[in-house]
């Protein structure tokens, strides 16, 4: 899989917007671009996907850059139970592939 | 939404004695499950990819030996740590995909905390 980088650390206040960036310049055309996050104790969770247009969900949305070497997870009203360390991985459309995760962006949210 | 259940979710167990792990998709079938194990403040590392009905296929530097994996229904695969020692304490983290899905999400377990005394 292509690799990701992702900041080490974010802060955030409570209910303000949230831009965690990912920057995946090797991404192949089969690439999806997937963010997941883990709470403490915690296995991940999914949180969204894409390929090339930008997604909405209720948990997130996900921009995605036009030449796709980089991508953006907004969460649009942090609460405290964000705070997570969260997850962008490149997965190829070839079925049962696993993630492979790297180190993520650990979120604080500030009160 | 589709949900993983791994069991149990903490154990305590004496170097030298083995200890099973469960995990199971409760509302869909897989025929892969993943295995992942994940040390204090590190990422997840992925040990084995466990295949139903045939034998599981290990990461280099992961001991089939040691760490028994056996995905025996489209709905169960166990992990099994053999001759347990201090330095395997961990937490173990299983994720399965629903059979046929495409490029959906993997679904993941809550995890098992290993402490091995």
């Amino acid at each position: 899989d292509a690799k990701t980088t992702q900041p080490n650390s974010m802060e955030s206040n409570e209910e303000e917007p949230v831009h965690l960036p990912c920057n995946h310049s090797t991404i192949s055309g089969t690439d999806y671009i997937h963010w997941y996050r883990q709470l403490p104790s915690q296995g991940p969770e999914y949180v969204i996907h894409g390929l090339t247009s930008n997604v909405n969900n209720r948990m997130a949305s996900l921009a995605i850059a036009e030449d796709r070497k980089s991508s953006t997870l907004i969460l649009h009203r942090a609460t405290l139970r964000d705070a997570a360390v969260y997850y962008c991985i490149l997965r190829n459309n070839s079925g049962n592939t696993p993630l492979v995760f790297g180190k993520g962006t650990r979120l604080s949210v500030i009160a | 939404g589709a949900v993983v259940s791994q069991h149990p979710s903490r154990v305590i167990c004496k170097s030298g004695t083995s200890v099973k792990i469960e995990c199971r998709s409760l509302d869909f079938q897989a025929t892969t499950m993943f295995w992942y194990r994940q040390f204090p403040k590190q990422s997840l590392m992925l040990m084995a990819t466990s295949n139903e009905g045939s034998k599981a296929t290990y990461e280099q530097g992961v001991e089939k030996d040691k760490f028994l994996i056996n995905h025996a229904s489209l709905t169960l695969s166990t992990l099994t740590v053999t001759s347990a020692h201090p330095e395997d304490s961990s937490f173990y983290i299983c994720s399965a995909r629903e059979q046929g899905a495409g490029n959906s999400p993997l679904h993941f377990g809550n995890g098992t905390r290993l402490t091995v005394t």
